[in-house]
């Protein structure tokens, strides 16, 4: 258990319908972030929050859409997905949001669009 | 743009063996590299988070070393057992990048066969 805990474990959803990741930690932690993996690439980084402000957004379209309403939770708003946004969805948080800090990393969302 | 590689892409050993593997980054803007291991079904763990040129880090029977002035670092295994068997993912922070910003390589995929 990392102190980092995401729901739902997998989605499976239309191009046309809105869902919501979830993440919360549990660990103090004052950033957090979403990471993309898609198949054969490596983690790409979507946002930063730090203090619950967006600090990045990776050019990130934005049919994906962040909220932080504190520091404990982040979501991320999906709608109108195209089938090549099914992926694997990482939430991390660190204590600060600075390069000597390491990540603590939830489990994943799993995220298919038909 | 900003690449990470890593070296092999996936590595078969013995129990028992030693190995090492590789991380590639560019040498100008450095300000970070961090090492994490990613087991399958669960989540990325952080290793290692290395800051200063010629920084060695152990954990247990794991080691890493770093070069910031030609952009490498070695993670090393000494005694590979079949629970090492995991993805390890490096990831570069360059210096003047977003807070928290990490780029990470695809990985090096280890199994360590009983």
């Amino acid at each position: 258990e990392t102190g980092v805990t995401q729901t739902p474990r997998h989605l499976v959803m239309g191009m046309t319908n809105k869902k919501s990741l979830k993440c919360e930690q549990h660990l103090g932690h004052n950033a957090m972030y979403w990471y993309k993996q898609s198949a054969k690439k490596p983690l790409e980084l979507m946002f930063v929050y730090s203090l619950e402000e967006r600090v990045e957004n990776n050019s990130v379209p934005s049919r994906f859409s962040p909220e932080c309403p504190n520091s404990s939770h982040l979501f991320l708003h999906l709608h109108t997905l195209q089938p090549e946004d099914s992926a694997l969805y990482l939430c991390a948080s660190s204590q600060l949001a600075n390069p000597y800090n390491e990540q603590f990393f939830g489990p994943g969302t799993r995220l298919t669009v038909l | 743009i900003l690449n990470v590689e890593q070296s092999p892409q996936s590595l078969h050993v013995q129990e028992g063996d030693s190995t090492n593997f590789t991380c590639s980054f560019p040498s100008s803007n450095f300000y970070a590299l961090h090492w994490y291991r990613w087991e399958t079904a669960k989540s990325p763990e952080a290793l290692f988070v290395m800051t200063l040129n010629g920084d060695e880090k152990k954990k247990g029977r794991i080691s890493a070393t770093l070069n910031t002035k030609e952009g490498y670092s070695y993670l090393y295994i000494k005694g590979s057992q079949p629970e090492d068997s995991a993805t390890y993912l490096c990831a570069f922070s360059p210096y003047g990048g977003s807070q928290g910003n990490l780029i990470f390589g695809k990985g090096t995929k280890l199994s360590v066969k009983p």
